[in-house]
Order: structure tokens, then sequence, then C-alpha cells
């Protein structure tokens, strides 16, 4: 069965402070890609990622920065969390091309 | 990437099915339509897909209109655990790198 993880399902922190998420596919995909999530805004893709330390800027990458030094596992990074920060990050990988995208449990930030 | 269009929500009763449409007017000859579903609190799931031709899985049919401009995503017996939003994405065949646009999609409420 395929799985996607993620670090935490729900993290409070503090305005400034540095925040990371990490993501970890058990399925040997190539790809992997940080979504955030936002009443009335949908799903937004912050970064993906084509191979280990390979990135690319998405639709709202602002605020945020990420590493991929394995393959298995994609980090989004909040350098200084900000308030307008506080949504629900996804994570997905895929194998490529038009295959099935398979997401993680979401994690739900808060920043105070 | 192409748009599509999709009521924001809609109604079934339990054990009926239920037909979730979706516009894709400017769709173009390489883009395949991707359904997704997010139960709540989850990350989404893949459903189903199809380029030209009526498809079906365990999960759902999708009927795909003879010019590719509309598709209808098609639960025959809707369940409560079928109660999620439900998105329709179209994936161009070029774009290689996995990327989902998603939309607002439709909010599916199931009465008992």
């Amino acid at each position: 069965d395929v799985k996607v993880t993620q670090s935490s399902r729900y993290l409070v922190k503090r305005t400034g402070e540095k925040v990371f998420l990490e993501c970890v596919q058990d399925m040997d995909h190539e790809n992997m890609f940080w979504y955030r999530q936002d009443p009335g805004l949908g799903l937004r893709l912050i970064y993906f990622s084509y191979d280990v330390k390979m990135k690319e800027k998405g639709d709202i990458p602002e605020g945020y920065s990420v590493s991929r030094e394995k393959k298995e596992r994609f980090s989004l990074i909040l350098e200084s969390a900000s308030t307008n920060q506080t949504s629900m990050y996804l994570c997905a990988s895929t194998i490529g091309g038009l295959k099935t995208q398979y997401f993680g449990p979401g994690t739900r930030l808060l920043v105070l | 990437d192409a748009k599509t269009t999709q009521p924001n929500s809609m109604e079934s009763n339990e054990e009926e099915p239920v037909h979730l449409p979706c516009n894709h007017s400017t769709i173009s000859g390489t883009d395949y339509i991707h359904w997704y579903r997010q139960l709540p609190s989850q990350g989404p799931e893949y459903v189903i897909h199809g380029l030209t031709s009526n498809v079906n899985n365990r999960m759902a049919s999708l009927a795909i209109a003879e010019d590719r401009k509309s598709s209808t995503l098609i639960l025959h017996r809707a369940t409560l655990r079928d109660a999620a939003v439900y998105y329709c994405i179209l994936r161009d065949v070029n774009n290689q790198g996995g990327k989902l646009i998603f939309g607002q999609g439709t909010e599916l409420s199931v009465k008992p």
C-alpha cells in the first residue's frame, strides 16, 4: 500500500520561528510536491522537486524554501513564520507524467 | 493549463446515483481529464481519469462528452463515506512533471 507521511498532523508555532515540515514517501517516486490549502483559495502549489537536490518554484513560493537531500524525503521550511502562513499543508508524490499523485494526510499549522 | 468549471456544491441521498458535472470548454487535444476527491480532514485521493472514452473503475465511472468540452463523474450508489470535495482537473500529456492544478471543486453532501 502506497504511503506518504507527514511529520505532524497539527503544529502551533510563534511568529518569527523557523518551522520544518517533513514529508516521506515509500514508493521510490521521483516527483514530490508541497501545497497549501486555504478556505476559498483551494490547493495552491508552493514548491516541487523532480529529483534529489532539485527544486522548482510553484505558484506561491514566497516565504518558503525546500530541501530534498534524499529521494524519499521532501522538507518544507518556513524561515521566519508569519501569521499569514497559518494553513493546511499537504505533501504529495508521483512517479511523474500523468501518473496518480499520492497525498499525505496534511499538517495543520497555526502561527500565533 | 485549461480551466474547469464545477458547481460549488451538490446534495445526494444515500444509495442513490450521483452525477457530478465538469465543464472544460477550452480543453486541448493533449489534456486528460482527472478526478480527485478530498474527504474531510484528509489529503486528496485519485478517483479516475480518461481521455476520450468513458471509463469505469471500482470507485466511479467517468462519462466524457463527444466534443470533450464536458464530463461527468458518476457515483453509482452514494454512501455517507462519499461525502467529500470532488475536483475535476485537466492534465496535459506534455506535463511530465506531474503538477496538479486544483480548482474549487464540488462539495458533495450525502444525506442518510
